[in-house]
This record gives C-alpha cells, structure tokens and sequence, in this order.
C-alpha cells in the first residue's frame, strides 16, 4: 500500500516570493507520482507527473517538482509566485501497472496563500 | 472537447433520503473513479469502473453506497438512506488506459 504525507497544510507567502510545497511517500513498489492544484469550488486538474525518465518535472506555469528516490520525496517548487497561485495543491502517487487502475492515492492538501 | 461533466454541483438531502450523484466522463474515455473529499481531507478512493464492470470497489464502504457506469449513460453513484456523516464532496475522474486522470468539478453533498 502507499501513502502520502504533505508537512504543510498551509503555506502563507508574498507574491513575487519562491514557494516550496513538500510531499513525502511510502510505498513497497514502484510509483507514479503526480500533483494536482485545486481551485475554490472546482475540481482538481493536473499540474504535472513524474512517470520515468529525469527526475525534474516542469508545468507550463513555472511550477517544477523533482523525484527524489532516496528521500522518497517530490516537492513541489516555483522561484516566485503570483497572486493567482493560490489554491490547494494536491500530492498523489499511483502504484505502477495496478492491471491498468489509475487509483491514487492522494495526501491531505496544501493550501498556499499568496498575499501582495 | 468537454471534461468529466458531473451534476448536480450541489445536492441537499434529508437524512434518510436517497443521493443519486451522476457523472459523464470525456468523450472517448472507458475508465471512471469516484473519489470522496471530506473537510480538511484530501481525496479519498471509493471505486473504479468501466463500462458495465466494476474493477475495484475496495474504497466503497459496506452499507448504502453502490455505483455503475451503464453501457449507455453516466455513471452513478448511489448513496441510500443518508446520513450526516455522508456531507462531503464528491468527484469522478475519467481516463483512458493508462492515462492521467481528468476530474470533474465535484458534486457537493449536504446532508440535514
């Protein structure tokens, strides 16, 4: 089984300022991990995915996060927000070939705030 | 091309009534999940299905909830006899095999 565990559940910044989200995970097998961003009253849509290949993985709005295998980690980073940012953000992981099941398994959220 | 399309986005139920939450995934897509996000929780997995077979139920609890994906029409998830313990959000995701999932934008589940 895996698990998710994000340190932080609220993240408080200045626009303009670098942010850091961090997720943290466990499991015996393999996985796929990913980060969702979830904005007020809407559902969660794909900010980016590590599947293979390089560990950094970049969105197409400034946001990257790297897989760290030996720190079973992969947090989430971008060097300056904007107000626009501000959402909760959704770690998940996903065990490799579950006979084609994309069941993720998803941490409790980090809401980041970014004030002017 | 329009995503995972859920309804209703609010639904209000007395305890003891029936919920019956309805999902259409994107087109072309086989693969649904419904996953339920309580206060202060991130989203939790209830079941996986395709079209007319339920792959993985393993999150769906004992009592009360039941969910299909018909060959024609969205797929259902059903929750009889409410209770207040059921007030969450609900979302479905639709993918194809493989794939990343697409969210909906939830159903929202108050129980009185």
């Amino acid at each position: 089984a895996q698990s998710v565990t994000q340190l932080d559940s609220q993240v408080p910044v200045f626009e303009e300022a670098p942010v850091e989200l961090r997720c943290n995970y466990s499991s015996s097998v393999s996985v796929y991990l990913f980060w969702y961003v979830q904005y007020p009253n809407q559902g969660l849509q794909l900010l980016l995915k590590y599947l293979s290949g390089s560990t950094l993985v970049e969105s197409i709005n400034g946001f990257e996060a790297e897989f760290n295998k030996s720190q079973t980690s992969f947090h989430l980073r971008k060097p300056s927000v904007h107000i626009s940012d501000t959402a909760e953000y959704f770690c998940a992981v996903s065990a490799h070939h579950q006979g084609g099941s994309e069941k993720l398994v998803f941490g409790k959220g980090t809401k980041l705030t970014v004030n002017p | 091309n329009a995503g995972v399309m859920q309804n209703p986005r609010h639904l209000v139920r007395r305890r003891g009534q029936e919920a019956r939450l309805r999902c259409s995934p994107m087109k072309g897509h086989s693969h649904v999940y419904w996953y339920r996000q309580l206060p202060e929780e991130g989203l939790k997995f209830m079941v996986y299905l395709q079209k007319e077979n339920i792959i993985d139920e393993s999150g769906m609890p004992k009592e009360r909830f039941s969910a299909e994906f018909p060959k024609e029409g969205p797929s259902i998830l059903r929750i009889q006899q409410v209770v207040r313990g059921d007030s969450a959000a609900y979302f479905c995701a639709s993918s194809l095999l493989n794939s990343p999932l697409h969210f909906g934008n939830g159903t929202r589940l108050t129980v009185t």
